[in-house]
């Protein structure tokens, strides 16, 4: 596609719920990054795919947090059992490998009640 | 442990202001530093910067890498309203992790 595409924008949960949250990076882009991004704050690294293969999940805060990728293609970040702390924005980026730059989808803001 | 600071945290500045944003780095295995725009929206990209001293223009923007004093400079020059947004200072670790600074939340007044 043209540019990295997230949905839904927003998202509504009321605590205790299963949440699924779908990035579609620029097509042909190895690597796919996943971010959360506090209110006033910059985005924190959650994970990093390249193809399917999941390089790096460090900075997933649980184990409630759950990514997948299994074409290498369309991502989807999976939190379950939602807490209010699990409020943020939460950003996709894809690049065509290693450092290149990473192009940012619009991000999904999830509000927790 | 790496970490990337931006100063100021916010600005206000009145339409045709020159206003100079900062980032500072601490990070193991420096690669580059990149700084993106952020409006209601997807981070846009800006500048890549991954040599010392050399100037990067776009329009009204440009940017530099001091890789000895460990720091960025962003500056903007004529200012205009569609300039407010929060721009953000990334620094590339190793073969892929990115580091954020919190951003510079810019606001010019016409």
């Amino acid at each position: 596609g043209a540019g990295v595409s997230q949905s839904p924008r927003y998202k509504v949960a009321k605590r205790g719920q299963d949440v699924a949250l779908r990035c579609d990076p620029i097509s042909g882009h190895v690597s796919l990054f996943w971010y959360q991004q506090a209110l006033g704050q910059g985005p924190e690294f959650l994970t990093y795919f390249q193809n399917e293969a999941q390089l790096d999940k460090s900075g997933l805060p649980s184990d409630r947090f759950f990514a997948e990728r299994p074409e290498g293609s369309v991502s989807t970040l999976k939190i379950q059992r939602t807490q209010q702390e699990d409020s943020a924005v939460y950003l996709c980026a894809s690049s065509s490998g290693g450092l290149n730059i990473q192009y940012f989808g619009a991000g999904t803001r999830l509000s927790v009640l | 442990e790496d970490k990337v600071v931006q100063s100021p945290l916010s600005l206000v500045v009145h339409e045709g202001d020159t206003v100079t944003l900062n980032c500072s780095y601490e990070v193991t295995n420096f690669r580059s530093l990149l700084w993106y725009k952020q409006e209601k929206k997807a981070p846009t990209f800006l500048f890549m910067l991954t040599s010392s001293g050399i100037e990067k223009k776009s329009g009204r923007l440009s940017s530099i890498l001091d890789k000895k004093e460990l720091f960025s400079i962003l500056n903007i020059t004529a200012t205009q309203t569609g300039d407010s947004a929060v721009y953000l200072c990334a620094v590339a670790s190793g073969t892929y992790k990115y580091i954020f600074g919190t951003g510079t939340r810019l606001k010019v007044l016409a």
